[in-house]
């Protein structure tokens, strides 16, 4: 079976421009979170998105959105975009399992999408 | 507020050896539950565990073994006899419910382990 997919691989963009990342889910999950990865430390929470509603939100400015299509996938979506959002940018895809709580249930991540900003 | 610490930045051990990553949480939810990732240098996550907060019976999977203590509030991870294709990060993290319900995880700053043969 195929893993979670990410793209772009690598994308490099120009302070203040807005960019969109992709990701598609492990078939037959439906749960899809978004983590930031800066170099050296551990990936932080942006969003979890199960049945296209949102269900968590860490704490990043409004400037990151994302949203969940009916067949899973999900975008992430971030504005204006600062010298601060260069990062690995994770998808992971879970389970929700009977209780709908994806985050009990262990993750699988794509391999990231490397986002420089100039 | 919940908080993971692994206070090991980097561990260098040599082929063979075995050796313990240390990872200390803070919650105060009687219900969480705990992980361990690997990141090779390819930097693609791979899950190794999950622990929930019930469950404090240690586990071994093959040379991995955790050892989870509820009264020290630790989730170590220890590799036996240690090969060069363990080099990588490894990530604690652990998820608490937060008010509206969701399971929100937070992630240790990780420990990077490099194993020369």
């Amino acid at each position: 079976d195929a893993g979670v997919t990410q793209s772009p691989t690598h994308l490099i963009k120009t302070r203040g421009q807005h960019v969109t990342l992709r990701c598609s889910p492990i078939s037959g999950h439906k749960s899809v979170s978004w983590y930031q990865q800066v170099l050296g430390q551990g990936p932080q929470f942006i969003f979890q998105y199960y049945e296209k509603e949102e269900r968590g939100r860490g704490n990043f400015p409004d400037r990151f959105s994302a949203r969940q299509f009916p067949n899973y996938s999900s975008e992430l979506n971030v504005n204006a975009l600062l010298l601060g959002d260069s990062a690995l940018y994770l998808c992971a895809s879970s389970h929700a399992g009977t209780s709908g709580a994806p985050f009990s249930y262990e993750q699988y991540f794509g391999p990231g999408t490397r986002l420089t900003v100039t | 507020a919940q908080k993971v610490t692994q206070a090991q930045t980097e561990i260098s051990v040599v082929e063979k050896e075995d050796v313990t990553l240390d990872c200390v949480y803070e919650t105060r939810d009687t219900t969480y539950y705990l992980f361990w990732y690997k990141q090779p240098p390819s930097g693609e996550l791979v899950f190794l565990i999950r622990r929930n907060s019930f469950d404090e019976q240690n586990e071994i999977s093959g040379r991995y073994s955790w050892n989870f203590q509820k009264s020290t509030s630790s989730f170590n991870f220890t590799i036996t006899a240690s090969q060069v294709v363990d080099s990588a990060v490894y990530f604690c993290a652990l998820s608490e419910v937060d008010a509206g319900g969701s399971y929100i995880p937070t992630f240790g700053r990780g420990t990077s382990l490099i194993v020369h043969p």
